[in-house]
């Protein structure tokens, strides 16, 4: 199955909202609602932020949110902070009963 | 609060096989999924297969003939085993829970294994 397709980079400044895309098939992102997010700064494991497409795990800022319409899913920060700056990560299940993630997205904090 | 830990060689010769142990404290591995995700250097994230609890499991069709987890809840213990190995398989292993809702998401990670494969 192929990877998931996110932007290579994203930036915004502090304060700012920014929005990182995830775009599949209707055999992934758009026939499914387990859809997550993950925040990995660099030598540190994944974080979850978001599963089931909008739901923030508990602990995770409320300035994260996640959406999905038809084949493509989303993951905005609003009031975006220096500690923000990160590699995301989105993933979904499959029709084929397996997991894929996307490439990955470098959010710079200008 | 729940703690995962790899453990396993750093250092595996092609052809052989990749074996790491996930141990889980802090919590009870009853009626959750547990997994191995992977991540080259440098690279994205690629999931490996899961097992339930109770020793069902699921296997990333990519990987399936060569992966094999299994699960030891009377350690909280978990584990991975890849056969036939190549460089293509060096990467950092992460073992994580999967939310309770198991909704393929994965909330608790170990720190990650690093292993490389040469000779």
């Amino acid at each position: 199955q192929s990877a998931l397709t996110q932007p290579a980079s994203v930036s915004g400044s502090p304060g700012q909202s920014i929005t990182i895309s995830c775009t599949g098939t209707s055999s992934d992102i758009g026939g499914y609602n387990s859809i997550s997010w993950y925040q990995q700064h660099p030598g540190k494991a994944p974080k979850l932020m978001i599963y089931d497409v909008s739901n923030r795990p508990s602990g995770v800022s409320n300035r994260f949110s996640g959406s999905k319409s038809g084949n493509t899913a989303s993951l905005t920060i609003s009031g975006l902070q220096a500690e923000d700056e990160s590699d995301y990560y989105c993933g979904s299940y499959t029709s084929i009963n397996t997991l894929v993630f996307g490439g990955g997205t470098k959010l710079t904090v200008l | 609060q729940v703690q995962l830990r790899e453990s396993g060689p750093g250092l595996v010769k092609p052809s052989e096989t990749l074996s790491l142990t996930c141990t889980v404290s802090g919590g009870s591995m009853s009626g959750y999924y547990w997994g191995w995700i992977r991540q080259p250097p440098g690279k994205g994230l690629e999931y490996i297969g899961y097992i339930y609890y109770s020793g069902n499991t699921n296997y990333n069709p990519s990987l399936k003939s060569r992966v094999t987890i299994s699960i030891d809840t009377s350690k909280n213990q978990f584990s991975l085993r890849l056969t036939s190995v190549t460089a293509a398989d060096t990467a950092v292993y992460y073992c994580a829970r999967m939310v309770v809702t198991a909704t393929w998401g994965f909330d608790y990670w170990g720190q990650g294994s690093l292993v490389a494969v040469s000779s």
